[in-house]
């Protein structure tokens, strides 16, 4: 089955130290996004790429770090430059003319 | 600043009426519009879209309908069901732009009774 599989589901960290979420696409499209979710807010962008070794910054990408060194795969780290980690975090992927965004299942990041 | 507000953080409504969900935007550059359905723990899923140049788009019992002068859409479920309980996010894109770059409201908890 295609889709998007984002590992790990919960994820700890102690302050201070860099973590890496997983995501990977077997869809064949061409973007993809992360986007952070807080309570009470909406999703927001935090990196995006539209093709392998080309990415852009979302509107927080501050304190995260990504690659695309794989057509299938877009991880991103967290850095300890980033002030307040824990949130639900999303990644994403579109076809290169869809607009319609086709999400994973989340990854549960909490700072301890 | 908000570009997509959804000022209804809650919608309660009982089975096999209608739901109404609201969404307002500020920036008239947006061009693409879409509802997704989001349950606890998991990513969200698209459930339908309206390109600006359309006023109303219809898809089952789900129905967006676009007013761009007031900047305003709503999605329309009806008749509403148990299942439809969820957090319902409008998203925006603007013009020109990335697909898949969307603009988040902050979304609405329909709660649907039996």
């Amino acid at each position: 089955d295609g889709g998007i599989t984002q590992s790990p589901k919960y994820l700890f960290r102690k302050e201070g130290q860099n973590v890496t979420l997983s995501c990977e696409q077997n869809l064949n499209h061409d973007a993809m996004y992360w986007y952070r979710q807080d309570p009470g807010q909406g999703l927001r962008l935090i990196y995006y790429s539209q093709i392998v070794n080309d990415f852009q910054k979302g509107d927080i990408a501050e304190g995260y770090s990504v690659s695309r060194e794989k057509k299938e795969s877009f991880p991103l780290t967290v850095t300890s430059a980033q002030k307040n980690p824990t949130a639900f975090y999303l990644c994403a992927s579109t076809p290169t003319r869809g607009a319609e965004a086709f999400f994973g299942q989340g990854t549960r990041l909490t700072v301890v | 600043d908000q570009q997509v507000k959804q000022n209804s953080p809650s919608l309660s409504v009982q089975e096999g009426r209608i739901s109404i969900l609201n969404c307002d935007y500020t920036n008239s550059m947006f061009d693409y519009f879409l509802w997704y359905k989001k349950y606890p723990a998991e990513g969200p899923t698209f459930l339908i879209s309206i390109s600006s140049i359309k006023d109303k788009n219809e898809d089952g019992r789900f129905t967006v309908f676009l007013n761009k002068s007031a900047k305003h859409l709503s999605l329309h479920i009806v008749p509403s069901q148990p299942g439809d309980s969820a957090v319902y996010f409008c998203a925006c894109i603007l013009g020109g732009t990335s697909y898949g770059k969307l603009t988040f409201g902050q979304g609405t908890i329909l709660t649907v009774h039996p």
